[in-house]
């Protein structure tokens, strides 16, 4: 599957606890976003990474959020000190970038349950 | 400030009858635009861009509309079916930056 991969599918965490969301982009794909999905709301732009760069954090709320994307291996969204409010689901995407536009392709999601 | 607007939060539609859902957008810098499907438990799956150079693109029962001077996008299934249910989400873009606003989504109920 050279589909954008996420893991976990699900992650349940106790609150204070620390959530770690893995992001494997498309194959080719340089450029990775994660979007929240808080229920019955659209997706929110958090972040946008390129490959050992953050572009845009402007969607990230200000504290126990962080967001990497090394050279090698996954994007990481990392929460710490997770509250309950942090329950929701997290998508991931990827596009080319470049200079022409395209879609972006998006993996089906960590659903975090803070508890 | 929602620059991305989808107005109708739910539409029901016969099987085999056109599918018409909306989008608004009030940023005037926007000019790449783009439909998802979105079922439960799975991410957003792409379904069809438009450029602003264009007014209209079209993919076998997809069609999408752009009225740039209204500053509305609309997406026509032609014709439905029972499989097109699902959640639908409309985006923008400002070509040569990388933020994809989306809207907040339309639940088409296509009924057999």
């Amino acid at each position: 599957n050279a589909g954008v991969m996420q893991n976990p599918r699900h992650l349940v965490r106790r609150r204070g606890q620390e959530a770690r969301l893995r992001c494997s982009p498309m194959k080719g794909h340089s450029h990775v976003y994660w979007y929240r999905q808080l229920p019955e709301e659209g997706l929110k732009f958090m972040v946008y990474l390129q490959k050992e760069n953050i572009i845009d954090e402007s969607g990230m709320p200000k504290e126990r959020f962080s967001a990497e994307f090394p050279k090698e291996g996954p994007s990481i969204l990392r929460i710490q000190q997770v509250v309950r409010g942090d329950s929701a689901a997290y998508f991931c995407a990827s596009s080319e970038g470049g200079g022409q536009p395209s879609p972006l392709h998006f993996g089906n999601g960590t659903r975090l349950t803070v508890t | 400030d929602q620059q991305v607007k989808q107005n109708s939060p739910s539409l029901s539609v016969q099987e085999g009858r056109i599918s018409i859902l909306n989008c608004d957008y009030t940023n005037s810098m926007f000019d790449y635009f783009l439909w998802y499907k979105k079922y439960p438990a799975e991410g957003p799956t792409f379904l069809i861009s438009i450029s602003s150079i264009k007014d209209k693109n079209e993919d076998g029962r997809f069609t999408v509309f752009l009225n740039k001077s209204a500053k509305h996008l609309s997406l026509h299934i032609v014709p439905s079916q029972p499989g097109d249910s699902a959640v639908y989400f409309c985006a923008a873009s400002v070509s040569g930056t990388y933020k994809y606003i989306f809207g907040t989504g339309t639940r088409l109920k296509v009924l057999a």
